[in-house]
């Protein structure tokens, strides 16, 4: 089965501009997850949609960070303006929802360096 | 609030050596645990998991985990090492709440084995 799909894979911005990242799920999941992997951490969740509606995003800078998931399918995640603690490496992932037996996929990352 | 622990940030070890790599979690329900590997320039792969049943489990490449669940620990052990085992180690866990499960994953275990 195709996997998670992100782009693009690298971005390299300058400080208070703005970037946007784009996340095709597994097909028929979901599930959506936006985490920020910042270099020598764990990844961090920024916001969870169960199709089109979003269930966490308790750890998303909402005066910078926004996210949307438009008919329950794909999904983009913007910085506006971004910062330079903005750096990491943003990844996608998507679950089939399955009360117990839940596995994420994660598509290959968008690596953003802040300047 | 569930969290996740990892007790080793680097880890440096010869081919052979017997690997094992601490987890600890925090969380008051019932929980699922994921060991996620992440090899250089790749991204996340599930290692393995643990939903229920045994407390041990097998997972890909010679890995295993034991679940303890009187400790809140999840420790993953590899009794000989090889090159290939080179990546960084992620212990998550999902506990499911408000509907819906959430993953979140401790800071990660770099594990660099060599020749």
């Amino acid at each position: 089965e195709a996997g998670v799909a992100q782009s693009p894979r690298y971005k390299i911005i300058e400080k208070r501009q703005s970037v946007a990242f784009w996340c095709n799920p597994i097909s028929g999941h979901a599930t959506l997850y936006w985490y920020q992997q910042i270099l020598g951490q764990g990844p961090k969740l920024l916001i969870q949609f169960q199709n089109n509606g979003v269930v966490d995003d308790s750890q998303l800078p909402k005066d910078r960070f926004s996210a949307e998931r438009l008919k329950g399918v794909d999904s983009t995640l913007k910085i506006q303006p971004a910062k330079l603690e903005d750096s990491a490496v943003y990844l996608c992932a998507s679950s089939s929802f399955d009360r117990a037996r839940e596995k994420l996929f994660f598509g290959s990352g968008t690596q953003l360096s802040v300047l | 609030a569930q969290s996740v622990s990892q007790h080793n940030h680097h880890v440096i070890l010869s081919e052979a050596a017997s690997l094992e790599l601490g987890c600890n979690y925090s969380y008051g329900g019932t929980v699922n645990l994921f060991w996620y590997v992440q090899y250089p320039g790749q991204h996340l792969q599930l290692l393995l998991k643990y939903f229920s049943g045994d407390p041990l489990v097998k997972g890909i490449k010679g890995f295993e985990a034991e679940f303890i669940k009187s400790k809140f620990s999840f420790n993953l052990r590899k009794p000989s090492v090889q090159w290939s085992d080179t990546a960084e180690y992620f212990c998550a866990v999902t506990g499911f709440s408000g509907g819906y499960n959430k993953l979140i994953f401790g800071a990660g275990t770099r594990l660099a084995v060599h020749p």
